[in-house]
């Protein structure tokens, strides 16, 4: 079974400051590995997503997240928080591309930018 | 651009009531999914569809029902209404194949149950 597990469900920085959101999965087969972001009274955008390519992964807004197979981590960070960046976070998990996939999400981070 | 709308951002109901969320996608998707998303629990599957007048039960089935007449269109539907109910309601859409992968989501719709 796959799981999901975000580390803080609040996390709060400086504005310029680092923004690091954590995410730890759990999967029998090798995992897709999405990040979500969801701004208030808003439905979810997807921010980034691993698909076994490189373990490096960039996304909008200047995000990025890691692969590390042997901490089973996704962590989301972007090296300068910025205010419009206050929002819901989702880490998600699922196994492949195919009707029957599912996508598992975490608990959800919020994050809060202080001037 | 894929978008996908749902009939109300806002609805408040009484217990008992019958209740149908509507959400429409315009990109020929052949898969939709509704969520509930309440805090702390991250978001949770109710139903999804893989195809017209087709269904299947996600996590948390229990006190809903679906349709799917048109393949744009996905209703959720609260028989009798409760409660616990109370939560936002995320529809979404996905390309044939890769509802593992990319989905699409609406707006949301707040539900409160008095």
């Amino acid at each position: 079974a796959q799981s999901v597990t975000q580390l803080g469900s609040h996390v709060s920085v400086s504005e310029g400051a680092l923004v690091l959101l954590r995410c730890n999965y759990s999967s029998s087969v090798p995992p897709y590995l999405f990040w979500y972001v969801q701004y208030p009274n808003q439905g979810l955008q997807l921010l980034l997503k691993y698909t076994s390519a490189a373990t490096l992964v960039k996304g909008i807004n200047g995000f990025e997240a890691e692969f590390k197979k042997s901490e089973t981590s996704f962590h989301l960070t972007k090296p300068s928080a910025h205010m419009s960046d206050a929002a819901e976070y989702f880490c998600a998990v699922s196994h492949g591309y195919s009707s029957a996939s599912k996508i598992i999400f975490g608990s959800g981070t919020r994050l809060s930018i202080r001037p | 651009d894929v978008k996908v709308t749902q009939s109300s951002r806002y609805l408040v109901k009484r217990t008992g009531e019958k209740v149908f969320l509507e959400c429409v996608q315009d990109m020929d998707h052949e898969n939709m999914f509704w969520y509930r998303q309440d805090p702390g629990l991250g978001l949770r599957l109710i139903y999804f569809s893989y195809d017209v007048k087709m269904k299947e039960k996600g996590d948390i089935p229990e006190g809903y029902s679906v349709s799917r007449e048109k393949k744009e269109r996905f209703s959720l539907i609260l028989e009798s209404a409760s409660t616990n109910q109370t939560s936002m309601y995320l529809c979404a859409s996905s390309f044939p194949g890769t509802s593992g992968l990319w989905q699409f989501f609406g707006p949301g719709t707040r539900l409160t149950v008095l």
